[in-house]
């Protein structure tokens, strides 16, 4: 079975400093993985994927996120945290055997970013 | 903003009724997904139509029912509502049915249903 894991249910960074969200993934078979970003009172909004290639994946807002296949991780980074970037963020990862079509989400990780 | 849209973006409603949710997907893009996000189950997928037909089902309960139209709108019922189904309800779209890699869904605001 698919399935994500957002270890952290809270990540707190000070404005300018590097932030790490973490993502583990277990799937059978190739991973093609996600992430999103939920706004307050907003819809979730798509910030990058891996589905081949690069490890290291540059998304929306300055995101990016690196894919590490021994690790089966996927965490999500950035260089220098703004206050607009707390929100709460989700990592999926898409059914690849019997159901292409089914996105599975981690519980969610909420990021605060204190000026 | 994605391009999704939902409606109403709030509903109140009592134990035991039926409402209806509305969702309009991105221009051009053939499939509706429809979550259920709550505090103690997170994000859970219910359904995916995919031009007009019924292509996944995921943890859907049997009070709940969807359908695509022509046009490619897409309506969530819910019915003899308890408690429980309070809820974010969200549609996302993506362009396929979903099998290719590429494919990315796209989310719209969401439509807060409060049962009381």
């Amino acid at each position: 079975a698919q399935s994500v894991a957002q270890p952290e249910d809270q990540v707190n960074v000070a404005e300018g400093n590097p932030l790490t969200v973490k993502c583990t993934y277990s799937v059978s078979g190739n991973p093609y993985l996600f992430w999103y970003v939920q706004y307050p009172n907003r819809g979730l909004q798509f910030l990058l994927k891996y589905i081949t290639g690069d490890n290291l994946v540059k998304g929306s807002y300055g995101f990016e996120a690196e894919f590490n296949k021994s690790q089966t991780s996927f965490h999500l980074k950035k260089p220098s945290a703004l206050v607009s970037d707390s929100a709460l963020y989700f990592c999926a990862v898409r059914d690849t055997n019997y159901n292409f079509n089914k996105f599975y989400f981690g519980s969610g990780t909420k990021l605060n970013v204190k000026p | 903003d994605s391009g999704v849209t939902q409606t109403p973006k709030h509903l109140i409603t009592a134990t035991g009724q039926r409402v209806t949710l509305r969702c309009s997907p991105r221009s051009g893009d053939l499939s509706v997904y429809w979550y259920q996000q709550s505090l103690d189950q997170g994000l859970q997928f219910l359904i995916q139509y995919y031009n007009g037909e019924e292509r996944a089902k995921g943890n859907i309960l049997e009070r709940f029912s969807a359908q695509q139209f022509p046009d490619l709108h897409s309506e969530l019922n819910l019915s003899s509502l308890e408690l429980g189904d309070s809820a974010l309800y969200f549609c996302a779209s993506s362009v396929t049915s979903g099998r290719a890699m590429f494919d990315t869904q796209y989310f719209g605001p969401g439509t807060r249903l409060t049962v009381l």
